[in-house]
Order: structure tokens, then sequence, then C-alpha cells
């Protein structure tokens, strides 16, 4: 599976868009780029994923660049309960995988 | 209705004893795991079932031994347990063919050995 690499921390003003940036330049072409959040201590949540297109939820939207290398995942207006540690993963849909997560990014919500 | 439960939920025990912690998911998933968390927050894969068939084993003491009985719980034992094996454990579940959402994941174990 690809390595992903992303900004340890970022802070964003309540109610303002959060974009949380993720590289991943080995990315091979089965690879699906994955967004998780981990809130306090609780289990990593899915948010959102992505092979080429841009996605859209009701959590979040997932924008992958054309060359597949890097990606944004967009909070649209975060509030303090967004605030958590975001990991961005990369792998393929049918791999037994050995993933890791971390350490990813801390985003802190301010009021 | 919870999609994965693991249990127990905090476990404090003493050096040198043996533990288990158990973990059932109800989603109908092929495939679970045992994640470690460590305190600098990587969650690192230890152990990986499908239909019961152990496919990923990293380098873990043999102190932890996994146990599937069925493709729904994955169980984790740890003997003689070690200051060190403090960490919260978190399972989790996927389907590996078709992969859909990825993991499912529980709501962690944190284990304190003294």
């Amino acid at each position: 599976d690809a390595k992903t690499t992303q900004p340890p921390s970022m802070d964003c003003a309540e109610g303002r868009a959060a974009n949380l940036p993720c590289n991943h330049s080995t990315i091979s072409g089965n690879e699906y780029v994955y967004w998780y959040r981990q809130i306090h201590s609780q289990g990593p949540q899915y948010i959102i994923h992505g092979l080429k297109n841009n996605e859209t939820n009701e959590m979040a939207s997932l924008i992958i660049t054309e060359d597949r290398k890097s990606s944004t995942l967009i909070l649209p207006h975060a509030t303090l309960r967004d605030t958590a540690v975001y990991y961005c993963i990369a792998r393929s849909k049918t791999s037994y995988d050995k993933v890791i997560f971390g350490p990813g990014t801390s985003l802190s919500v301010i009021p | 209705d919870t999609a994965v439960s693991q249990t127990p939920k905090y476990l404090v025990t003493q050096m040198g004893n043996d533990k288990s912690i158990k973990c059932e998911q109800n989603l109908g998933h092929d495939t679970m795991y045992w994640y470690k968390q460590d305190s600098k927050k990587f969650l690192k894969i230890m152990f990986s079932y499908n239909n019961k068939e152990l496919i990923i084993n990293e380098t873990v003491p043999n102190r932890f031994s996994p146990k599937s009985p069925d493709k729904a719980h994955l169980n984790l034992h740890i003997n003689s347990l070690e200051l060190g094996d403090s960490a919260v454990y978190f399972c989790a579940s996927s389907q590996t063919q078709g992969g859909g959402y990825g993991y499912t994941f529980g709501s962690g174990t944190r284990l304190t050995v003294v």
C-alpha cells in the first residue's frame, strides 16, 4: 500500500472550511484514497474515499489531483465536534493489506 | 446494533497475568483485524483473519495469540503481560472482496499493565 504524508497539525476557525492535504505520490492505479478520523480515543471513523474523481458525501468532500499524487479533504463548515486526528491512507479494495494509520493531521477547530 | 464491538473497554492488570480481549462484528464482513495504537498515535496492524484463516501476522511477540472461532469473531489472548503491552487495542473489520467503505473499527480496549 502507498505511503501517505500529512501535516502534523492544523487549526481552523469554527464555521470556516477546513482543507486537509495529503500526499500519496507512490499510489498505484488500483489504490483508493481513504480518509478516516479519530475523535479523542475512539476508534477511527470512515469519512470518505475515492479513486480519481472528486467525491462528496454528507460529511465531507474529497478532491483528488489529476495525477492522483495528492488529495484534499474538505470539511465545508467546521464545527468544534470536528476536532480530531485525520488519517489519509491508500489501499486497494481487494488487497489483504498491512495498512498503518498515522500519524495523521491533528485538526483543532477554534471557536 | 453496534457494528464492531469489543470487550472489555478498560483492562487494568498486573505484569505476568494472562488476559483476553473479545471482538464481534455484525456487518457480515469477511476480514477482521487487530490494531495496536501506541503513544505516538500510530495504529499498527498486528493480525488479520479472512474467513477464520490467519492472513497477516506482523512481528509481534508470540505471547499474543489471536483466535477466530468464526468469521464474525476475533479474540486476542495475551500471555505473561509486560509493562510495554500497555496501549489501546482496536478491532476492525472489512469486506475484502468488493471493498466498500474500508474498515469499521470498534471503540477500543485500553490495556494498562501495572
